[in-house]
Order: C-alpha cells, then structure tokens, then sequence
C-alpha cells in the first residue's frame, strides 16, 4: 500500500503560486496520483489526477517525475479562499483498492 | 444536477442508542463510498458499495458498524450501540464505476454521542 508524504503546513500570500508536494515512494504501476481540496465543515473536493508527466486543468497543475515517487501540486495566484487542506491520494485506477487518505496539508493564504 | 447529499446534516444521541445515516448519491453514480472524519484528520475509510453489494468493508471499525444499499442508489449506514467515540462526521462520496478515484463528497453528517 503507497503511503504518501507531504508538509502539514503551507502559508502563502495572495497572488502567489504555491507548490505542494507530496512523495509516494512505494507508488504501484497501476495507481494514479489524486489530490482532493477540503473547506472546513464540507467534504473533500476533487481537484486533479495523473499518472505521469504534467496535467492541468481550469484550477490546478500537477507535476509528476518520470519515476513517479512525488508529485507536486501547483496553484496559481492564490487566493483567500484557496485556504482548505489538501490531500495527496495514491489509488488504484480501477478503484480495486479504498482511497487512504492522510492528514493533508493546511495551506493558509494570508492578504 | 443536484450533488451528493446526507440526512440529518447533525445528529446527537445518547450512548448505547441506535442510529441510522442517509446518503443520496449522484444519479447514475453506481458507486458509493462511506467515510468518517475526526478533527484534524483525513477522511477514514468505512465501506465501499458496487451497485448493491458491498465491494469493500474493511473500513468497517467493528459489527456494531452496518451499511446497506438495497437498490443500488439510497445507502444507509447504521451504528448500533454507540459509544462516545463514534462521534465524528460520516461522510458519503459516489462515483461512476470508471472513475473510482474521482469521487463526489455530501457535506457529512455530524455525530456526536454524548
């Protein structure tokens, strides 16, 4: 079972792009790489997932080496209402194993 | 289209009381994933239904812990007995069955046993 690894704090200031990243040393073949956003008193969002290389969407860019042992999560020009905890997934693609979610990491984006 | 949701949005009972948790899935979403959350911490895994059964219920903490989805939609979880440390959200998430890891969350039930 991948175990992930990432900070458990971030602070950023508006505007800025932040990075988190997250290792997954023992990352399997057939497992992508999920991160989820979680606003305090709602349930996680999904953000992004990849397999390798670099994907991006309308919120996010997610960074993965060739070996695939981290992943990086990019936000662009945050904002005050990007503070939420964010969660770093290794699954299964076909969802033949739960998703194990860690503590996360608190980005805290100040004015 | 209208999200997950989960009834009663809070939910307090008495210890050794019964009590039963409602999640209504994204139409067409054939699978359901069940959840609980303490503060400061992740998500925790309880159970995972396929369509009617129970894919995965390793999560399950022990047999006081019970959930069923008798038409492949509506799933409810059922707490029997409950001790104080049951207290937590309970969260539901469904998904299409081609995308396990891309998973739609409710806003959670909490519980609290005093």
């Amino acid at each position: 079972l991948a175990k992930t690894t990432q900070p458990i704090s971030m602070d950023s200031y508006e505007g800025q792009e932040v990075n988190i990243t997250c290792s997954h040393n023992n990352i399997a073949t057939n497992d992508y790489i999920t991160w989820y956003q979680q606003f305090p008193s709602q349930g996680p969002r999904f953000i992004i997932q990849g397999y390798k290389t670099k994907v991006t969407n309308e919120v996010a860019s997610l960074f993965i080496p060739a070996d695939r042992k981290s992943s990086t999560l990019s936000l662009p020009r945050v904002s005050l209402s990007d503070t939420a905890v964010y969660y770093c997934l290794v699954g299964d693609k076909e969802g033949r194993r739960a998703l194990t979610f860690g503590s996360g990491t608190r980005l805290q984006v100040q004015p | 289209g209208a999200g997950v949701s989960q009834t009663p949005s809070n939910k307090v009972t008495e210890k050794g009381k019964y009590v039963e948790l409602r999640c209504d899935p994204i139409s067409g979403h054939t699978a359901l994933y069940w959840y609980r959350q303490s503060l400061g911490q992740g998500p925790e895994f309880l159970i995972y239904f396929q369509g009617t059964g129970a894919a995965d219920d390793s999560g399950l903490p022990n047999d006081r812990f019970f959930a069923v989805r008798p038409e492949g939609s509506v799933s409810t979880l059922k707490i029997q007995r409950t001790e104080r440390g049951d207290s937590a959200v309970y969260l539901c998430a469904s998904s299409y069955w081609t995308a396990p890891n891309e998973q739609f969350f409710g806003p959670g039930t909490r519980l609290t046993v005093l």
